[in-house]
């Protein structure tokens, strides 16, 4: 049963202290998306990726926030500084993308819960 | 910025009763998609309506969609406790046609179906 992978499920770290978040898509999934979400904003898109090519990291806080894909299996979000309004869920999601199976449905992870004390 | 407004925020029901969301759009898409995300879990995937399409069925669910006035539905008949969740309604908007898969969510309908 083919799923999104997350980890950690659960960090809670201190102000200033550098946070990773590591993604694993699904097995031939070729875009990558992030997603953060709070009560208060909803879900937003922070960057995602085609082909491990960033296509749009806009919505992301670039200073402190980054995105990569050092290979096809896995993509990683890191926030540097970390900082208490951070804490949220961040998800991560991936599609196929293929002339065979447009990105009409997303897959997503489970999240990783973050608190920044 | 959130492209979706969905209404209502929540929605008490009793097993066996139907349950409506709605869900407003500013921006002209390429689909719209239902998402059910349970308490602690990501989202899952339920339906996509494109946007040359007025009504679709899956299952107990009914989508509708008019891109006149920018607004979907989502029906679930027969409702169970096992529904209990929070529904997203997400819209594509790609530009061009091509769909990379880029969506933009809606606040969410929080469901409980109570039995």
């Amino acid at each position: 049963d083919a799923r999104v992978t997350q980890t950690p499920r659960h960090k809670v770290t201190e102000m200033g202290q550098e946070v990773t978040m590591r993604c694993q898509p699904i097995l031939g999934h070729n875009t990558v998306f992030w997603y953060r979400q709070t009560m208060m904003q909803g879900l937003e898109l922070l960057a995602y990726f085609r082909n491990r090519a960033p296509l749009d990291d806009s919505g992301m806080p670039k200073d402190r926030f980054s995105a990569e894909m050092p290979d096809a299996t896995l993509a990683t979000l890191k926030i540097q500084p970390s900082e208490p309004r951070d804490s949220a869920v961040y998800f991560c999601a991936s599609g196929p993308d293929s002339a065979l199976a447009t990105n009409e449905k997303l897959f997503f992870g489970s999240g990783t819960q973050l608190s920044v004390l | 910025s959130q492209q979706g407004e969905e209404d209502p925020q929540a929605l008490s029901i009793q097993e066996g009763e139907n349950a409506t969301m709605n869900c407003s759009y500013k921006t002209s898409i390429n689909n719209l998609q239902w998402y059910r995300q349970n308490s602690g879990r990501g989202l899952v995937h339920l339906i996509l309506i494109r946007s040359n399409e007025r009504e679709k069925h899956s299952g107990r669910l009914r989508v509708t969609l008019d891109t006149s006035k920018k607004s979907s539905s989502l029906l679930i008949t027969a409702s169970r406790a096992a529904d209990t969740a929070s529904y997203f309604c997400a819209t594509d908007a790609s530009a061009g046609g091509t769909s990379y898969g880029k969506l933009t969510f809606g606040q969410g309908t929080i469901l409980t179906v109570h039995p």
